[in-house]
């Protein structure tokens, strides 16, 4: 029990679906940050929010949306995936910025994409 | 492009016996960090270490940061079956205090 929960653990979805995947912590943090994890590959930061606002968006292509209603939950949206998209997404929460203090990870949602 | 670098790619190593990893980054940091992550799971924070440090201790482990050479190594002695893992650096930059970027990481196998 990490205090920062994924669902669903695993999905595999077609080319055309739409699926979302969801984050909460429980930790009372104000940061909220979705990772992408590929085979040999480092992890990728997607998206960064600090109270609710977007601080970073990392290049990520319009095919994956994210939304932060609130400082404890947050979704990652997924229309049109490609099969390259397949990988391990960590989400995680941080009370303060990591340039000061450490992050909290779930155990990430394991998307296959067909 | 990435910002910290582990080194090496690969360690295997027998129980009891300690292991060494090095982390190579490339501009000025405020902190470094090191995550461990169990196959297929999540990271788990270990250490944060702060750009006025030199050295940190915090159980089996100890790192050690060098930010005249922009390197730091984790050292995990007396090692176990169960340390049996990935290990990640890293560090923020690129002007935004929310971008921490990993490495590739060291995957450290710790034979019984």
């Amino acid at each position: 029990e990490t205090g920062v929960t994924q669902t669903p653990r695993h999905l595999v979805m077609g080319m055309t679906n739409k699926k979302s995947l969801k984050c909460e912590q429980h930790l009372g943090h104000n940061a909220m940050y979705w990772y992408k994890q590929s085979a040999k590959k480092p992890l990728e930061l997607m998206f960064v929010y600090s109270l609710e606002e977007r601080v970073e968006n990392n290049s990520v292509p319009s095919r994956f949306s994210p939304e932060c209603p609130n400082s404890s939950h947050l979704f990652l949206h997924l229309h049109t995936l490609q099969p390259e998209d397949s990988a391990l997404y960590l989400c995680a929460s941080s009370q303060r910025e990591p340039s000061t203090g450490e992050l909290f990870f779930g155990e990430g949602s394991r998307l296959t994409v067909l | 492009s990435q910002q910290g670098e582990e080194d090496p790619q690969a360690l295997s190593i027998q129980e009891g016996e300690n292991a060494t990893m090095n982390c190579s980054y490339k501009t000025s940091i405020n902190n470094l960090q090191w995550y461990r992550q169990n196959s297929g799971r999540g990271l788990v924070h270990l250490i944060l270490i702060r750009s006025n440090e030199r050295e940190k201790h915090s159980g089996r482990l100890r790192v050690t940061l060098d930010t005249s050479k922009k390197s730091s190594s984790l050292l995990i002695t007396a090692s176990r079956a169960a340390d049996t893992a990935s290990y990640f650096c890293a560090t923020v930059g690129g002007g935004s205090n929310y971008k921490l970027t990993f490495g590739k990481g060291t995957l450290l196998t710790v034979n019984p």
